[in-house]
């Protein structure tokens, strides 16, 4: 799977949009983003994922650049609750059960 | 919504003792994983399991590790001899199909003494 490059932490005030970039430079074309987070004591949650095109769905926005070599997860209006370290990944569809890679990803602290 | 379970939340086992870990996955999934987290590191992949074989494994996942679905339920991980370096978050993940996200549980945290 491609490497994953995320800034290691980011701040966001309450209510306002998290904005969390990746950059996926050596992506492959059958290769997805993924995205997840893992608040505090908790397993990873599934949060999105895309090929190409934006997608967007009840947690958030995904922005994948026309060149693929970057995304950018969007939390429209971040609670408290947010505040997790959030898992930009890249996976590769076939038809066997794939691993995910999980790097160290970005620590979002959502502040009142 | 449907979760993953696993039980028992924290498990205290003495160094060299077997252990086992279970997981309920989603009932409709069909392909089931174990991922651990070491205190501070990185989650890491150990096994993936689909129509009663694994699938894919890594290095960590060597001999002393077993997985198994003993019934239409459930999902095991097993450790014949624990280290001390086992101690870490056990997560187990199961999916609906080889493409679709992955679901984790909360995790059991294995604790080795």
């Amino acid at each position: 799977d491609a490497k994953t490059t995320q800034p290691p932490s980011m701040d966001c005030a309450e209510g306002r949009a998290a904005n969390l970039p990746c950059n996926h430079s050596t992506i492959s074309g059958n290769e997805y983003v993924y995205w997840y987070r893992q608040i505090h004591s908790q397993g990873p949650q599934y949060i999105i994922h895309g090929l190409k095109n934006n997608e967007t769905n009840e947690m958030a926005s995904l922005i994948i650049t026309e060149d693929r070599k970057s995304s950018t997860l969007i939390l429209p209006h971040a609670t408290l609750r947010d505040t997790a370290v959030y898992y930009c990944i890249v996976r590769v569809m076939n038809n066997a059960g794939n691993m995910l890679t999980f790097g160290g990803g970005t620590r979002l602290m959502v502040k009142p | 919504e449907p979760e993953v379970t696993q039980t028992p939340s924290h498990q205290v086992t003495q160094m060299g003792q077997e252990v086992i870990l279970r997981c309920v996955p989603i009932s409709n999934h069909l392909y089931f994983y174990w991922y651990r987290q070491i205190l501070g590191q990185k989650v890491e992949f150990l096994v993936s399991f689909y129509n009663n074989e694994i699938s894919e494994k890594s290095e960590i996942f060597d001999d002393q590790f077993s997985v198994e679905r003993p019934d239409g339920s459930n999902f095991t991980l097993k450790i014949r001899s624990t280290k001390l370096e086992d101690s870490a978050m056990y997560f187990c993940a199961s999916s609906e199909g080889p493409s679709q996200p992955q679901h984790f549980g909360d995790g059991t945290r294995l604790s080795i003494l």
